[in-house]
């Protein structure tokens, strides 16, 4: 089945540690997204990738760190420097050429800080 | 600035009983509105995709419709299953990026 992965769905996470959450998708999509999630707001972007190799930053890019190695990874490193990281974090992706311009979500993975 | 505003923040419905959410929308260059299903601890799963003033969708009980300023998700004879969040997103120019509204959550009693 095609789909997004997301791994692990629960992480807990010390005051001063680096955590790396994981997403992989097999849908050939060629954009990937991550977002945030926090009760009463709306989902945020915090980093896109359009292409292998080459990220951007969204609205909410600091204390946050991704790369994009594998046209299929896109993980995100949630670093010390986050100062608020509890949420619940989405991974998406879409297709580019020819294809919807709609983004496919993967089941979030639900980051507490102890 | 690109904005969405979603109404009401929460419904609470009959079942059988049809209403209609709104989405507001302010944005340089639509690029298409986008309507989402959300439930508690899952992600989004996607609905509609509307380009054009006019533009209508269907999906068993819901519907979807856009104008120039606002979209609305009309759901007929709802059923508890149909009890989430409702999220709409706005395209802009390039897509690279959604802006998401709130959501409204809507919950169908029995």
């Amino acid at each position: 089945d095609g789909g997004i992965t997301q791994s692990p769905k629960y992480l807990f996470r010390k005051e001063g540690q680096n955590v790396t959450l994981s997403c992989e998708q097999n849908l050939n999509h060629d954009a990937m997204y991550w977002y945030r999630q926090d009760p009463g707001q709306g989902l945020r972007l915090i980093y896109y990738s359009q292409i292998v190799n080459d990220f951007q930053k969204g609205d909410i890019a600091e204390g946050y760190s991704v790369s994009r190695e594998k046209k299929e990874s896109f993980p995100l490193t949630v670093t010390s420097a986050q100062k608020n990281p509890t949420a619940f974090y989405l991974c998406a992706s879409r297709g580019l050429a020819g294809d919807g311009n709609e983004q496919f979500f993967g089941p979030g993975t639900r980051l507490t800080v102890l | 600035e690109d904005q969405v505003t979603q109404s009401p923040e929460a419904l609470r419905l009959q079942e059988g009983e049809s209403s209609s959410l709104n989405c507001s929308y302010t944005v340089s260059g639509l690029r298409g509105l986008f309507w989402y299903r959300q439930d508690p601890g899952k992600g989004p799963e996607f609905l509609f995709t509307l380009y054009s003033a006019g533009e209508e969708k269907e999906k068993e009980r819901l519907k979807a419709t856009l104008t120039k300023k606002e979209s609305f998700l009309h759901i007929t004879a709802p059923k508890p299953e149909d009890s989430a969040t409702y999220l709409c997103a706005v395209g802009g120019t390039g897509f690279q990026k959604l802006v998401f509204g709130t959501g409204t959550r809507l919950l169908v009693s029995p």
